[in-house]
């Protein structure tokens, strides 16, 4: 079982609409959970981090579920600029590491 | 807004020839990262430092990479004898780990092309 699995997409919406990815991880110790975007060719920005209690952060909504190893982005209002690639990413139970799953990619069509 | 900076932006080098990647991190950042990405694969740690030594390394961080932080502000990644498979971005990050979650940031990546 990869360490961190996301569906890779494309999901292809119009501006405007609601889209939601997910991912599960296999480590249940993993203690840190984030979002992260890349641009093509580009770093991986940090988008927000996900807290137990679920965290909202203007159109984006994270949500961590630790007993089913599963973490999810909501993204509302979708805008042409949110196209982009979006990473899960946790880090380990005694380490800084962060492990990266291949990310989903996302592209809002006018 | 404080960044992390990388350079060269591009390096181009010819197999068995040694490399170093510079990075400056955040300047009140303490643990100092470095990650690779293949082109069309993920994101891979290699290595982190702290306190001026290695805290983890991965299994692709073999006896041809070594890391520096040179002076108070550079940190450096060395490839000792370049491979083609060793073509690939390389990340810089760094992070301050007194903050809850020791959230990550990272540099525009150096692209290395091995010929």
């Amino acid at each position: 079982r990869k360490e961190v699995e996301q569906d890779p997409g494309p999901f292809n919406v119009p501006e405007g609409a609601t889209v939601a990815f997910n991912c599960t991880y296999s480590n249940s110790a993993s203690q840190s959970f984030f979002w992260y975007r890349q641009d093509c060719r580009k770093e991986p920005k940090l988008l927000m981090s996900v807290y137990s209690s679920g965290n909202e952060d203007g159109r984006f909504t994270a949500q961590l579920n630790r007993a089913s190893q599963y973490i999810s982005l909501l993204i509302r209002d979708s805008k042409l600029s949110d196209s982009a690639t979006y990473l899960c990413v946790v880090s380990g139970d005694s380490s800084y590491k962060l492990i990266f799953g291949s990310g989903t990619r996302l592209l809002v069509r006018p | 807004e404080p960044e992390v900076t990388q350079t060269p932006s591009h390096q181009v080098t010819q197999m068995g020839q040694e490399v170093i990647l510079r990075c400056v991190p955040i300047s009140n950042h303490l643990y100092f990262y470095w990650y690779r990405q293949i082109l069309g694969q993920k994101v891979e740690f290699l290595v982190s430092f702290y306190n001026n030594e290695i805290s983890e390394k991965s299994e692709i961080f073999d006896d041809q990479f070594s890391v520096e932080r040179p002076d108070g502000s550079n940190f450096t990644l060395k490839i000792r004898s370049t491979k083609l498979e060793d073509s690939a971005m390389y990340f810089c990050a760094s992070s301050d780990p007194g903050t809850r979650l020791n959230e990550q940031f990272f540099g525009p990546g150096t692209r290395l092309t091995v010929l």
